[in-house]
């Protein structure tokens, strides 16, 4: 069965960075695309970016551009997540979700447990 | 960036009742690329209704998308415990954006 797993819980100060990661099995990594949704706390949904796991092309939000950075290691099907310079209104759960698109985000049939995030001074 | 509203915030009905969300988008979506998800507290959200009005595997028939252009509307025909949760509405065919959420509550 298709399973994303993502990593713990991280407690971050401003400033710092984060790196999630999201371990796909049940399914040939490479034939979707892999997207990027973060909640904070009481809140709704927040789409962050795309990353395709065929060939690593990618789609940020345009809000995120130049802190955030998705990647791919079809060597071990994982998927990663990195924000950089990190403010108190990043802190939320991030999502991992496949997306069943090579091309360009769509829609989100399976979807990680989520990673808590949390940063304060 | 198409900006998606809502209706209403919190809807209160019993089970057993038909409820009825909809989701206003600020411009045309195109191709009907609207997806709705249900989320439970503590829970990712899980994917209903894509490209509008398709069901994805496994989702009950009670659950039903409809719409097309800025106006689009997801349709539960009888609330069953399970149902209330939290829906968002998303659009696929501009970038990617989600509606602010509507919460079936019981009444």
């Amino acid at each position: 069965q298709v399973q994303l797993v993502q990593s713990g819980a991280e407690v971050k100060k401003p400033g710092a960075s984060v790196k999630v990661s999201c371990k796909a099995s049940g399914y040939t990594f490479t034939s979707y695309g892999i997207s990027w949704v973060r909640q904070a706390p009481g809140q709704g949904l927040e789409w962050m970016g795309w990353i395709s796991a065929y060939n690593g092309n990618t789609n940020y939000a345009q809000k995120l551009q130049g802190r955030v950075t998705m990647t791919t290691d079809t060597s071990t099907s994982t998927a990663y997540m990195e924000l950089r310079s990190l403010r108190s209104d990043d802190t939320a759960v991030y999502y991992c979700a496949r997306d069943r698109s090579l091309v360009g985000a769509t829609i989100f049939d399976y979807w990680g447990q989520g990673t808590l995030v949390t940063v304060s001074s | 960036e198409i900006v998606l509203t809502q209706s209403p915030a919190t809807l209160s009905l019993s089970p057993g009742e038909r409820a009825t969300l909809s989701c206003g988008a600020s411009q045309s979506v195109s191709s009907s690329y609207l997806a709705w998800y249900q989320q439970k507290p503590g829970l990712a959200p899980r994917l209903l209704i894509y490209d509008a009005s398709s069901r994805a595997t496994g989702i009950p028939d009670r659950f039903s998308g409809s719409g097309s252009g800025t106006d689009f509307t997801l349709t539960i025909s009888r609330l069953e415990p399970e149902d209330f949760a939290v829906y968002y509405c998303q659009q696929y065919g501009s970038s990617l954006t989600f509606g602010g959420g509507t919460k079936v509550e019981i009444k």
